[in-house]
């Protein structure tokens, strides 16, 4: 049981938009910053968001971050078949004096 | 650029160790505190073990009850996770993982070597 609460699974055709939330508590979502990570099996992961909605270099403006209370939220837009992977959110747990990760969402592409 | 490469993974039965390796390229390792985070089969990212630049500040996950144990040699650009007493539910991808400058995330990944905890 992860301590941060995605969905298991989101889908949404070409072109269109989805939403992934991570939903925590004021230990760490609330009082912390927030990450997105996106990751094709066998793969190393990739720092997509850092401190709640920035973007690393080459990351395309299609990905944004955004954070209320003690949830985050993933947004990609025009979707591409290409951005298939799981995606995880993550933040520092001040009460478990813990790194921690959601469980991951599967995004599918139609 | 920036690349992490694990090595040291395979099977070892229940009760075993196994000593897991990243070496690091094109960036001063000894700046940097580094991660750990496995992925178990069909399952989400889990945090293990950090280590400082220096080496002077350490943390575990409290699932791995001092079984793990995380060092780094900053002459050779390489970090390792000794682990002892291995259990069947450690079986997993394990990644190394930079801590970014900010500190709040990772911003460079290993592709993970794999870890099969079988008899």
């Amino acid at each position: 049981q992860s301590v941060l609460t995605q969905p298991p699974s989101v889908s949404a055709a070409p072109g269109q938009k989805v939403t992934v939330s991570c939903s925590g508590g004021s230990s760490n979502i609330g009082n912390n910053y927030v990450s997105w990570y996106q990751h094709f099996p066998g793969t190393a992961p990739k720092l997509i968001i850092y401190e709640n909605y920035k973007r690393p270099s080459g990351i395309p403006d299609r990905f944004s971050g955004s954070r209320s209370g003690t949830s985050a939220t993933l947004v990609i837009t025009g979707l591409q078949t290409g951005d298939e992977a799981d995606y995880y959110c993550g933040t520092w747990d001040s009460s478990l004096s813990a790194w921690v990760f959601g469980g991951g969402t599967k995004l599918t592409v139609l | 650029e920036v690349q992490l490469v694990e090595s040291g993974g395979g099977l070892v039965k229940p009760g075993g160790s196994l000593r897991l390796s990243c070496v690091a390229s094109g960036f001063v390792f000894s700046s940097y505190t580094m991660n750990w985070v496995r992925q178990a089969p069909g399952k989400g990212l889990e945090w293990v073990s950090s280590m400082s630049s220096t080496g002077s500040f350490v943390m575990y996950a409290d699932s791995l009850k001092g079984r793990f144990t995380i060092s780094r040699d900053n002459a050779k650009n390489s970090l390792s996770l000794q682990m002892n007493s291995l259990r069947a539910e450690d079986t997993a991808v394990y990644y190394c993982a930079r801590d970014s400058v900010r500190g709040y995330d990772w911003d460079y990944w290993g592709q993970g070597v794999l870890v099969t905890v079988s008899s």
